[in-house]
């Protein structure tokens, strides 16, 4: 079946350091890219997004780009800080064929003071 | 606005016993979706809605039904729950299928 492969499982950085997490989606329709964070006992919430006709978005601290051809999509934050301490869930979504969202496993991030 | 609400937030089973989880919305969102979330293995799709009266099944549908009956509510029900359910349900809801998904606060169902 599809799937998404997201990579590290774990990261730790320095308080100021960028972040960077990675995801591989397989299912060729996907043309949804969603970025969730959830914090421990929480419910996971939206943070960034991206739609397959663009390659790069930014808000703030946080930018997503991707590479279609590669099925490849990365999650990028600057400027960490320990409140981005968190578990990170990329997903991919399409819509031909029925509706289809598959989640990666997910990242947990550690921001140290 | 309350968003998106769901109940109970937490629940113990035992084996072949059936429950009924509630989840709404006050976002007038056509979209409504079911998860669930183990450890280390993300979220997956249980069943989805694109509108009242509409269901439909996700990656993982085999022992749980749905229903929309109304444009605001979706019920997700267990016939005969199994340990294998043991899991934490979301319930999300989206205006349109490209856009954000907002997530409730979660029910834990543990089955014993």
């Amino acid at each position: 079946g599809e799937n998404v492969e997201q990579h590290p499982s774990t990261l730790s950085v320095q308080e100021g350091d960028s972040a960077v997490i990675k995801c591989t989606y397989s299912d060729s329709a996907s043309n949804y890219f969603p970025w969730y964070k959830q914090e421990l006992g929480k419910r996971p919430q939206l943070i960034i997004d991206i739609r397959s006709n663009v390659g790069e978005k930014k808000d703030q601290r946080i930018a997503v780009t991707l590479n279609k051809t590669a099925k490849h999509f990365s999650l990028h934050i600057t400027e960490t800080q320990p409140e981005d301490s968190a578990v990170y869930f990329c997903a991919a979504l399409s819509y031909t064929g029925g509706f289809k969202t598959i989640f990666g496993a997910g990242t947990r991030l550690f921001v140290k003071a | 606005n309350a968003g998106v609400t769901q109940t109970p937030k937490f629940r113990v089973l035992k084996t072949g016993q059936s429950m009924t989880l509630l989840c709404a919305q006050d976002m007038n969102h056509e979209y409504m979706y079911w998860y669930r979330q183990d450890p280390g293995m993300g979220l997956r799709l249980i069943h989805y809605s694109v509108g009242e009266g509409t269901t439909a099944k996700g990656e993982v549908p085999d022992g749980y039904n749905v229903s929309r009956l109304k444009k605001q509510n979706f019920l997700l029900g267990l016939e005969s729950a199994a340990p294998s359910q043991t899991s934490v349900y979301f319930c999300a809801s989206s205006y349109i299928r490209e856009d954000t998904q907002y997530f409730g606060p979660g029910t834990r169902l543990t089955v014993l």
